[in-house]
């Protein structure tokens, strides 16, 4: 079982839709989790950064963590043509550099 | 992308080539480190270096060498690749100070690598 378990997708959508993007793991002791944003030819760029349970928002970007569940979701609200791409999740249980990552979800929002 | 560069961004080389990655960041940190990515798999680590030390090397095959002169430089020294390793190669960076938190990474925009 990978500790990290995300849809690839493709997601498709029409603009201004909810979109919601999802990451499940294993490993209890990840307290850390971040959201990148990755486009085509480029690479990752943070999104949301969210320590322990809870939620966090940041314009039309709301990250969710559900420690109980394991599960950990990005909504983006209002969604854009220019939100098209690769969204990675990524996690880690802290006091060390290494960051597990999903293998990520590619959006594409249609006009 | 100014705070963490890379060259070259192509790179295609056959099987018996040596040849080396560069990896520069501009925001002052002291945490870098090297990723690969490959098609549908989760970015994987390879190599971290903190304030110039090697921290981390993930089981990864002698072919791939390190080396982080100062703490702004990171290169990959690559010889007698195999196909299967194409793949997009990440630098990133992070201020490599902070304790018992998570440090957020900035990745560079990777260096496409094809071996033939």
């Amino acid at each position: 079982q990978k500790e990290v378990e995300q849809d690839p997708g493709p997601l498709s959508v029409p603009e201004g839709a909810i979109v919601s993007l999802n990451c499940t793991y294993s490993n209890s002791a990840f307290q850390y989790f971040m959201w990148y944003r990755q486009y085509s030819r480029k690479g990752p760029e943070l999104l949301m950064y969210t320590y322990s349970s809870g939620n966090k928002e940041d314009g039309r970007f709301t990250a969710q963590v559900d420690k109980s569940s394991k599960y950990i979701s990005l909504f983006i609200r209002d969604s854009q043509p220019s939100d098209s791409a690769t969204y990675l999740c990524a996690m880690s249980a802290g006091s060390s550099y290494k960051l597990i990552f999903g293998s990520g979800t590619r959006l594409l929002v249609r006009p | 992308e100014t705070g963490v560069t890379q060259t070259p961004r192509h790179l295609v080389m056959g099987m018996t080539n040596k040849k080396s990655l560069k990896c520069e960041q501009h925001l002052g940190h002291n945490a870098m480190y090297w990723y690969k990515q490959s098609a549908k798999k989760p970015l994987e680590l390879m190599f971290v270096y903190n304030f110039k030390e090697q921290t981390e090397n993930n089981s990864v095959p002698s072919r791939f060498s390190p080396e982080c002169p100062n703490s702004s430089h990171l290169f990959l020294h690559l010889h007698t690749l195999q196909p299967e390793d194409s793949a997009l190669y990440l630098c990133a960076s992070s201020p490599g100070a902070q304790r018992g938190s998570q440090e957020t990474q900035y990745f560079g925009p990777g260096t496409r690598l094809l071996v033939l």
